[in-house]
């Protein structure tokens, strides 16, 4: 089985200030990890994502991630952040040949001015 | 490229009404999926397909049917329409073979069931 824990559900932080979104997973065997985001009223959008390559990825709007096994984490980092980076953010695991996808609660970000 | 193409976008119905979400890819997708999201609950599987004539259910199926005869198209029937089924609801293709591939997702459908 797996799982995806987002730990903070909402994160507000101040434009130019970095921002630190926290996701833990747990997955019997190596998984494939993303993190997708959602402007108000919009779809989901990739971020970036981790498929077993460099442990640190980096994504588009300066966004990057790093994947930790020892601590089962894929945190998301940007060192400052946009008024337009305000928006819900979603961890998403992924396992060998199983389709399914597992999210996580979602984080939404505030960014104030 | 059109990707997923999700219609209507917003939808009022009934309770008891019938209706179907409609789902189209043009990436010759194999896997394709359908997901609703509610606050606080981020998205979860209802429905999936990893080829034509082949579904099946995810982790909240009751209240919803699909059907894959298509590589293309990937529809949601709610046969009888319930407030709870009020939500936003998605749908996903991607490529087969790797746990990497990138998914993608239509724009959402907006269902308010009165």
């Amino acid at each position: 089985a797996q799982s995806v824990t987002q730990l903070d559900s909402h994160v507000s932080v101040s434009e130019g200030t970095p921002v630190l979104l926290r996701c833990n997973y747990s997955s019997s065997y190596s998984p494939s990890l993303f993190w997708y985001v959602q402007h108000p009223n919009k779809g989901l959008q990739l971020l970036l994502k981790y498929t077993s390559a460099a442990t640190l990825v980096k994504g588009i709007n300066g966004f990057e991630a790093e994947f930790k096994k020892s601590e089962t984490s894929f945190h998301l980092t940007k060192p400052s952040a946009h008024m337009s980076d305000a928006a819900e953010y979603f961890c998403v695991v992924s396992r060998g040949s199983n389709y399914k996808l597992t999210f996580g609660k979602g984080t939404l970000l505030t960014v104030n001015p | 490229n059109a990707g997923v193409t999700q219609t209507p976008k917003f939808q009022v119905l009934k309770t008891g009404q019938s209706m179907t979400l409609q789902c189209a890819q043009d990436m010759n997708h194999e896997y394709m999926s359908w997901y609703r999201q509610d606050p606080g609950m981020g998205l979860r599987l209802i429905h999936y397909s990893v080829g034509a004539g082949i579904t099946d259910q995810g982790e909240v199926p009751n209240g919803y049917n699909v059907s894959r005869s298509t590589t293309e198209d990937f529809p949601l029937r709610l046969l009888s329409a319930a407030p709870s089924q009020t939500s936003v609801y998605f749908c996903a293709s991607r490529p087969p073979g790797r746990s990497g591939n990138t998914i993608y997702f239509g724009e959402g459908s907006w269902l308010t069931v009165v």
